[in-house]
């Protein structure tokens, strides 16, 4: 299994850019996920990284090292809809079966709150 | 892209009773789906692995006979949660998997039970 740790909660400016935080540690590592939530809602997918490095995806990107097990998401020019819960998810490899079907698991996520 | 509803969004329920939760993957076949429960502030907990035509795989410490679930068709799952008790209510999410690394997620079904 894994251990994921994300920040609870973290405030941040309209305008402004956020880094969020994951790391992690699991037997065998095949990929890391951010999504999106906000509150009642279901997640959505953000970015996956399977190698290192940096993701870029518009105002979003996503950062990983495998060696520090680490990411991050980085959110800039942020808007007051960007106030949500993000999710990290980690996939590893014990005890997938032949051929996949990994399933990631999440960490608590972390609260993004923006203000004006 | 892929989209997944669930049916019903809510439903408030009395304890004892059962009550089913659509999960439906509408312009794509899903072999496999999954079932999440999330509780306040918390993460999406795995509940079980829906796989189409066989039994479903339940996660540690989810009782089968509590949530039944069926897969009948390649873009229909069930969760059935019987004889409801107020710990119960809960946001239950499903997904299915798509492609090699993503998943898409319902709505979520928010369940009361009084």
């Amino acid at each position: 299994g894994q251990n994921i740790d994300q920040p609870t909660e973290m405030t941040a400016t309209e305008g402004a850019i956020v880094q969020i935080n994951c790391t992690y540690q699991t037997s065998g590592f095949n990929g890391l996920f951010w999504y999106q939530q906000h509150a009642g809602e279901a997640p959505t997918f953000l970015s996956y990284n399977v190698l290192d490095g940096l993701e870029e995806k518009g105002r979003f990107s996503s950062f990983l090292s495998r060696s520090k097990g680490y990411s991050y998401l980085l959110l800039k020019e942020l808007q007051m809809k960007d106030s949500a819960s993000y999710l990290c998810a980690v996939r590893d490899t014990v005890g997938a079966p032949p051929g996949g079907s990994y399933i990631p698991t999440f960490g608590r996520g972390t609260s993004l709150i923006v203000h004006p | 892209g892929a989209v997944v509803s669930q049916h019903p969004s809510r439903v408030i329920c009395k304890s004892g009773t059962s009550v089913k939760i659509e999960c439906r993957s509408l312009d794509f076949q899903a072999t496999t789906m999954f079932w999440y429960r999330q509780f306040p502030k918390q993460s999406l907990m795995l509940m079980a692995t829906s796989n189409e035509g066989s039994k479903a795989t339940y996660e540690q410490g989810v009782e089968k006979d509590k949530f039944l679930i069926n897969h009948a068709s390649l873009t229909l799952s069930t969760l059935t949660v019987t004889s409801a008790h107020p710990e119960d209510s809960s946001f239950y999410i499903c997904s299915a998997r798509g492609g090699v690394y993503e998943q898409y997620f319902g709505p979520g079904t928010r369940l009361t039970v009084t």
